[in-house]
């Protein structure tokens, strides 16, 4: 089972863009790559879900290299309330690591 | 269309006690994952079941923890004996199947708190 890594945590400003990178060397050929987010308190809900090139939806971009041993979440323009721990799934593995924690600052 | 439903929200149990968490996929999911999560730490993988089976417990303490999900009713979670390091937030998730772009759908959890 693929595993991932990504940065523990990263601060932002209103109105930036944010990219976090998710390593996963191992990935199988079948595997596809899913971004969650969780506020606190709550459950995590799903954001975006790629296999290869580049993924756009009405939250954010996902961006997967030919490679596809790493994928970059792009949230463009974040705000206070995108404050929120970020998480990639390589599945079938639904084992969550321990995410990155994005901290918005005004 | 109901979410996934977990109760309940807030849980109490004196050291010893046994604690019931339940959780009711989404309609038409058949496949239910269990969670574990302590202040600022990332989710920890339980257990994983499909209707009347266990498909993965290895991330669930082989003591004092054991999970279902029927044919018919909700899954459960059981923890016998509990004690104060039980306390945490269990996180429930179903998806409708076990394809490879499967999409997990998390109820809002259930925070267990052992005095």
């Amino acid at each position: 089972l693929a595993k991932t890594t990504q940065p523990i945590s990263m601060d932002s400003y209103e109105g930036q863009e944010v990219n976090i990178t998710c390593s996963h060397n191992n990935i199988a050929t079948n595997d596809y790559i899913t971004w969650y987010q969780q506020f606190p308190s709550q459950g995590p809900r799903f954001i975006i879900q790629g296999y290869k090139t580049k993924v756009t939806n009405e939250v954010a971009s996902l961006f997967i290299p030919a490679d596809r041993k790493s994928s970059t979440l792009s949230l463009p323009r974040v705000s206070l309330s995108d404050t929120a721990v970020y998480y990639c799934l390589v599945s079938k593995n639904m084992r969550f690591g321990a995410g990155t924690r994005l901290t918005v600052k005004p | 269309n109901a979410g996934v439903m977990q109760n309940p929200r807030h849980l109490v149990r004196r050291r010893g006690q046994e604690a019931r968490l339940r959780c009711s996929p989404m309609k038409g999911h058949s496949h239910v994952y269990w969670y574990r999560q302590l202040p600022e730490e990332g989710l920890k993988f339980m257990v994983y079941l499909q209707k009347e089976n266990i498909i993965d417990e290895s991330g669930m303490p082989k003591e004092r923890f054991s999970a279902e999900f029927p044919k018919e009713g909700p899954s459960i979670l059981r923890i016998q004996q509990v004690v104060r390091g039980d306390s945490a937030a269990y996180f429930c998730a179903s998806s409708p199947g076990y394809a490879t772009n499967e999409k997990l759908f998390f109820g809002s959890g259930t925070q267990l708190s052992v005095l």
